[in-house]
């Protein structure tokens, strides 16, 4: 019965790699998103996608591409990952813009 | 700039006790939302209570409510008769306009309740 799930919960990797983040809602929502939490917790927008359409594209290198194959899924891919890209990232999803946001469990990635 | 702000980084409160965090904002736009979301160290984030610019009366879910003092661009959250498993990172965000997507949060307060 999970509303917003991620796979994986765990991501350790190589620099330089390429990986890609998963993320399903089984909600009926019409919007995903996409946060980073960093090593002092704070959390910041990446992406906003609104009926498979892109909505917010903060200040987040281009290495980052978001794809949304429908509205229930929202996976982040990542090329040549960097040290500073280690940290916990949230999908999270609401039904619109004017209401809470449901957040996944997050997926903690360390670059080594 | 930044636009909310939680100047308490840990906060310490007797089980039983009441507790409030605090939390600012800035926004110039008068449509705006103002929530809650708990994060204990399993690491999911929780949603609590949502607070709409326009809305009348103070929210209020279960054990929590948002004081909201639209002068003094405050909403603090209240939380009553703490127990162990309200030890988490609280963290308010803030979602300006009518037509905005986007949460911005604040740095965090880490409440810790004491048996």
């Amino acid at each position: 019965d999970t509303a917003v799930s991620q796979t994986p919960k765990y991501l350790v990797t190589q620099m330089g790699n390429d990986k890609s983040i998963k993320c399903e809602q089984n909600l009926g929502h019409d919007t995903m998103y996409w946060y980073k939490q960093d090593s002092k917790k704070f959390l910041k927008i990446m992406f906003s996608y609104n009926n498979k359409e892109l909505i917010i594209n903060e200040t987040v290198p281009n290495r980052f591409s978001p794809k949304s194959p429908d509205k229930a899924h929202l996976n982040l891919h990542i090329n040549s990952l960097e040290l500073g890209d280690s940290a916990v990232y949230f999908c999270a999803s609401s039904p619109t813009r004017r209401n809470e946001q449901f957040f996944g469990p997050g997926t903690r990635l360390t670059v080594l | 700039a930044q636009k909310i702000t939680q100047t308490q980084p840990g906060m310490f409160v007797q089980e039983k006790e009441a507790v409030t965090l605090d939390c600012t904002y800035d926004t110039s736009d008068p449509s705006y939302g103002l929530f809650w979301y708990k994060q204990p160290s399993s690491g999911e984030m929780i949603f609590l209570i949502y607070q709409g610019s326009y809305d009348q009366q103070n929210a209020t879910e279960g054990r929590y409510s948002l004081n909201f003092q639209k002068a003094r661009k405050s909403a603090n959250l209240v939380i009553s008769a703490s127990q162990l498993g309200d030890s988490a990172m609280y963290f308010c965000a803030m979602r300006i306009g009518a037509g905005s997507y986007q949460l911005t949060f604040g740095k965090g307060t880490k409440l810790s309740v004491i048996p």
